[in-house]
């Protein structure tokens, strides 16, 4: 059963790009969040999604970043225009529909940006 | 807005003894408690989910605890090992359903 899938590991993009990371839940996972940690920094909430909804986007910057979970595929969360402070590592984790907020979360190994 | 502390932000100490690390909420309404380790240039790997309506969780070497009406949570790690050195994190879960992390604990178990 394999784990939380996310891709690219690391990412370099220069400033003004785009950049878009994927995440693959567990199978039979229907919820996924995302999160950032800056250097030096704990793990801020992003964004929770379920299948084609967005749930709770609170952390989310208010422009250039967007993220969807399609009905089939990963979830993408895709940054515009990025900026050195976008540099970062971007977890996902998910977790099982059923009795979701008892369950615990599985993470992935990440995905780092640089932005240059 | 649920904040969470960790003390101490490091710890060294040497192989073979017990430890406690110590995690503070300031929102008590909480679902449940997830510890994960965080090595290095690597993803979270959790450790244990203690329930709110639950005290203890354990697994192995680890026995992690929960006071939900003080908003205390501890992790004790028992005989440390040098495989044990890894960034500790609690999160608490609350009704907006994610996980709020706080910085963590940075453990160094010396041979």
């Amino acid at each position: 059963n394999a784990g939380v899938m996310q891709n690219p590991r690391h990412l370099v993009r220069r400033r003004g790009q785009e950049a878009r990371l994927r995440c693959s839940p567990m199978k039979g996972h229907s919820h996924v969040y995302w999160y950032r940690q800056l250097p030096e920094e704990g793990l801020k909430f992003m964004v929770y999604l379920q299948k084609e909804n967005i749930i709770d986007e609170s952390g989310m910057p208010k422009e250039r970043f967007s993220a969807e979970f399609p009905k089939e595929g990963p979830s993408i969360l895709r940054i515009q225009q990025v900026v050195r402070g976008d540099s970062a590592a971007y977890f996902c984790a998910s977790s099982p529909p059923a009795r979701a907020r008892n369950s615990p979360l599985h993470f992935g190994n990440g995905t780092r940006l640089t932005v240059t | 807005k649920q904040e969470v502390t960790q003390i101490p932000a490091a710890l060294s100490v040497p192989e073979g003894e017990n430890l406690v690390l110590n995690c503070s909420f300031t929102d008590s309404a909480i679902y449940n408690l997830q510890w994960f380790r965080q090595d290095p240039g690597k993803g979270l790997t959790s450790l244990l989910l203690i329930q709110s309506s639950q005290r203890e969780q354990t697994s192995g070497r680890l026995n992690a605890s929960l006071d939900k009406s003080s908003g205390r949570s501890t992790l004790y790690i028992a005989a440390s090992q040098p495989g044990d050195s890894a960034t500790y994190l609690c999160a608490p879960r609350g009704g907006s359903e994610k996980l709020v992390f706080g910085k963590g604990t940075k453990l160094t178990v010396n041979p």
